[in-house]
């Protein structure tokens, strides 16, 4: 099965910095690749679909890029609501793993 | 609106049995797969089972290949997931979730609040 690696596992940021999380699969995914936003005790929330598609009703300031084994979820602007974990997600085949999240928090 | 209602988690002893239950609205629900995902207490997402729309192909994790059966009910708009043979490791919150697909690869594009499910002695 594929493996999907993110780092960092956490970070810290203040409101308005700009924020990176990468995300690499132990083969090539092509663009197979999607990220999520996880708050506590929420549901995961799909931001951004084969690697660079904004889903509907995400803001702008969430971008991703990438193909074939590396991926990076950029926040252009963090703001207040942003502080959750990220999850990276391969959707090519199952199982269709996910990374083991990035948590970002407020410095 | 559009919406997944889980329930049927609970306390169970290892080796017992449990049936989530996953009710859905606000779609057309027999036009989408539909995915079982797990979260352990504090750690990341793992997808489970899933069923295609028409309900004729079924697909599990090797974890708990064997033990676990996911179903759909298009008259009730009900999706399930029975458990049995279950273990420690298998004590999470479990998330119902519809399937989208992009270009061809598959997304979670919508969850419910989750249903947890302990095991233990």
């Amino acid at each position: 099965d594929i493996q999907m690696t993110q780092s960092p596992s956490s970070l810290s940021a203040s409101v308005g910095d700009r924020v990176t999380i990468t995300c690499r699969a132990s083969q090539s995914i092509s663009s197979y690749l999607n990220w999520y936003q996880q708050k506590p005790g929420k549901a995961p929330k799909l931001l951004i679909h084969t690697a660079s598609s904004l889903q509907s009703g995400v803001p702008s300031r969430f971008s991703g890029s990438g193909s074939g084994t590396d991926f990076t979820l950029t926040i252009s602007s963090l703001q207040p609501e942003d502080f959750a974990t990220y999850f990276c997600q391969e959707s090519y085949n199952t199982p269709w793993p996910f990374g083991h999240g990035t948590k970002v928090e407020i410095k | 609106e559009v919406q997944l209602l889980e329930s049927g988690g609970g306390l169970v002893q290892p080796g017992g049995s449990l049936r989530l239950s996953c009710a859905t609205s606000g779609f057309t629900f027999g036009d989408y797969a539909m995915s079982w995902v797990r979260q352990a207490p504090g750690k990341g997402l793992e997808w489970v089972s899933g069923i295609r729309g028409s309900g004729d192909s079924t697909y599990y994790a090797d974890s708990v290949k064997g033990r676990f059966t996911i179903s759909r009910d298009s008259s009730k708009n009900t999706l399930s997931l029975q458990m049995n043979s279950l273990r420690a490791e298998d004590t999470a919150v479990y998330y119902c979730a519809k399937d989208q697909i992009f270009y061809g690869g598959t997304a979670f594009d919508l969850w419910g609040q989750g249903t947890l499910v302990t095991v233990s002695s």
